[in-house]
């Protein structure tokens, strides 16, 4: 499978929101409700912070939000904070049994 | 509260194997699957396979297959990635991840890093 579609950066200043996109396919964003997003800093394991497309796990703030159109899902991020500068990567389930991640996304907060 | 440990670094000469294990704590091992998730440095996440800890049914990438095995002690509550006919560019972090009942790798292990080199 190809890697979904994410930009390699972003970039915001404090309380500004940014919005990240993952574009796939019909044969997985556009086929399943089942993307999730995750957070990486530098040096660290990934974080999952909205699974099922726009669902937020416990203890993730809801400045952090999903949402889909067609083939292409988002994640949206207001009130932008120093410590949401990390990397964040798109995961949608491709079918079959297979998953497929985006090609990451730089977050810079100014 | 639930942990995956992960075996330690591995260096690996080319054409070798490596097998890496996923230590789980803290949770019913056979009632979610893990993924296997690898990261070269400054790359992208690269989903490589998974299994089902319960029955033991397992689903790899394609990039993969072949050259992947994922496999699971259910007694010691370990998952297990071994990949086979390693080359420089296997030279990577890999992670082990627990898929959540929403579909969501909700837990991670720490990573282990395999080197190849000659």
């Amino acid at each position: 499978q190809s890697a979904l579609t994410q930009p390699a950066s972003v970039s915001g200043s404090p309380g500004q929101s940014i919005t990240i996109s993952c574009t796939g396919t019909s044969s997985d964003v556009g086929s399943y409700n089942l993307v999730s997003w995750y957070q990486q800093h530098p040096g660290k394991a990934p974080k999952l912070m909205i699974y099922e497309g726009s669902q937020r796990p416990s203890g993730v703030s809801n400045r952090f939000s999903g949402s889909k159109s067609g083939n292409t899902a988002s994640l949206t991020i207001s009130g932008l904070q120093a410590e949401d500068e990390a990397d964040y990567y798109c995961c949608s389930y491709a079918g079959s049994g297979t998953w497929v991640f985006g090609g990451g996304t730089k977050l810079t907060v100014l | 509260q639930v942990q995956l440990v992960q075996s330690g670094a591995e260096e690996k000469k080319p054409g070798a194997s490596v097998k890496v294990s996923c230590k789980a704590s803290g949770y019913t091992f056979t009632d979610y699957a893990i993924h296997w998730v690898r990261q070269a440095p400054g790359q992208r996440l690269e989903w490589m396979g998974w299994i089902n800890a319960g029955n033991g049914n397992t689903k790899y990438s394609q990039k993969f297959q072949g050259r992947v095995t994922i496999t699971r002690d259910t007694s010691a509550s370990t998952a297990y990635m071994e990949l086979s006919s390693l080359t420089f560019e296997d030279t990577t972090m890999y992670y082990c991840a627990r898929v959540g009942g929403n579909y969501g790798l909700d837990y991670w292990g720490q990573g282990t890093l395999v080197t190849v080199s000659s």
